[in-house]
């Protein structure tokens, strides 16, 4: 099975950077994506990371390393309106029907105050 | 594309009644994902269709949830009888099997409340 784990909260100040960690056991993945969520709206995609290394687009970057189950999420500038919930996600198990199965963590909350 | 269409966006019932929640998916799309979410369990998977057809159910909490894909495009989540510890978002997603990157849309979700 999949099963993912993260910090429950965190808490930054607008101009910070902040990083929220997912580390996960998996019977065999294709990558790890993450998703954003504000209270009230459904998840929307952020970032995927199929190799290892750092995927960057605009403020956000993610990273994966496969070796050390482990990925994170970098937000950079931050702004009050990165306040949501975040979640990392895998795309697996690696086999023909199951391929694209998408299992969630438990979710981020990030808190930006001023 | 509208993008993922979820219908009803509120359901509110009493329990013992029967829940259908709709889904229809972006064209093209033929992975289908239902999610429910709580705050006390997140986002949890209830099934994933492929190409229509049922590849994992795992995570369907018992015999009162059936889901179905009549067509390419449609999927219904069924709860009968409904109780009150079923009162949760719940999501419905899809995504393009060209490639395996490819990110999840999600629709705006059915917010269901058993009383």
């Amino acid at each position: 099975g999949q099963s993912l784990e993260q910090p429950s909260e965190v808490t930054a100040v607008e101009g910070a950077i902040v990083q929220i960690n997912c580390t996960y056991q998996t019977s065999g993945f294709y990558g790890l994506s993450w998703y954003q969520q504000h209270d009230g709206g459904a998840p929307t995609f952020l970032s995927y990371n199929g190799l290892d290394g750092l995927e960057e687009t605009g403020r956000f970057s993610s990273f994966l390393s496969r070796s050390d189950s482990y990925g994170y999420l970098l937000l950079q500038e931050l702004q009050m309106k990165d306040s949501a919930s975040y979640f990392c996600a895998v795309r697996g198990p690696v086999n023909n029907n199951a391929g694209n199965m998408l299992t969630f963590g438990g979710g981020t909350r990030l808190m930006v105050k001023p | 594309d509208a993008g993922v269409i979820q219908s009803p966006r509120h359901e509110v019932t009493e329990m013992g009644q029967e829940v259908t929640l709709r889904c229809k998916l972006i064209s093209g799309h033929n992975s289908l994902f239902w999610y429910r979410q709580t705050m006390m369990r997140g986002l949890e998977l209830l099934i994933y269709f492929n190409n229509n057809v049922p590849i994992d159910d795992s995570g369907m909490p018992e015999d009162r949830f059936s889901a179905k894909m009549p067509n390419a495009s449609f999927s219904t989540l069924k709860i009968q009888p409904s109780e009150p510890r079923d009162s949760a978002v719940y999501f419905c997603a899809s995504s393009s099997p060209r490639q395996l990157n490819t990110e999840a849309f999600f629709g705006q979700g059915t917010r269901l409340t058993v009383v």
